[in-house]
């Protein structure tokens, strides 16, 4: 079946970097895209952008442009989502998600578990 | 991109029908067909419940159900059971690439 499976949960100083990963399996990795979406503790659901898996190509959300950066591993069916400067109001769950590539802002499925990254000095 | 506007309580009790609704623009809801929405337990991964304003995925119960009027979409809930008790989510795309949701609607299953 088609699945999400993402790195475990992390601890991060204020300033620091995390890269969470969400590895793909059950279908081809480079027909689909991945999206990112977060919550903060007690918040709602907030997309963070989206990569095609294939040629790579990104859209960020525009509070997190200059911060984010997507990417895949095509030959691991992976893809990596990088958040640097971190701050105590970047402490959320981090998802992925599959997408479509002709309209990726479209349906989100399936999901993966979920990251938690903590952010706290 | 402001998020779309959703209640952020709705409450019914088992067997009833509930709406949900998703307010959003001409930009977002009401410019294209591309509206979904998504249950979300806590601690679980949110699940697809409807995509392309009324399509439900493989899988999903026809209590489930969407529509759209405007610029504000909505789903409908039958026959509510307790394992609906969950938050809801709608998205909307903006652009190809650039999807914004609500805000997110807790269902309680008095």
């Amino acid at each position: 079946q088609v699945q999400l499976v993402q790195s475990g949960a992390e601890v991060k100083k204020p300033g620091a970097s995390v890269k969470v990963s969400c590895k793909a399996s059950g279908y081809n990795f480079s027909r689909f895209g991945i999206s990112w979406v977060r919550q903060a503790p007690g918040q709602g659901l907030e997309w963070m952008g989206w990569i095609n898996a294939d040629n790579g190509n990104t859209n960020y959300a525009q509070n997190l442009q200059g911060r984010v950066t997507m990417t895949t591993d095509t030959s691991t069916s992976t893809a990596y989502m990088e958040l640097r400067s971190l701050r105590s109001d970047d402490t959320a769950v981090y998802y992925c998600a599959r997408v479509g590539v002709l309209v990726p802002a479209n349906w989100c499925d399936p999901w993966g578990q979920g990251t938690l990254v903590t952010v706290s000095s | 991109q402001s998020a779309l506007t959703q209640p952020a309580s709705v409450s019914g009790s088992p067997g009833q029908s509930i709406t949900i609704s998703c307010t959003g623009t001409s930009s977002d809801v009401g410019g294209y067909n591309y509206v979904s929405w998504y249950q979300h337990h806590p601690g679980k991964a949110p699940k697809l419940m409807i995509y392309e304003v009324s399509n439900r995925p493989s899988g999903v119960s026809n209590r489930f159900s969407g529509s759209k009027s405007g610029n504000t979409a909505s789903l409908t809930i039958s026959g509510l059971q307790a394992e609906d008790e969950a938050d809801y989510y709608c998205t909307s795309h903006i652009t190809s690439s650039t999807l914004v949701f609500g805000g997110g609607t807790k269902l309680t299953v008095l």
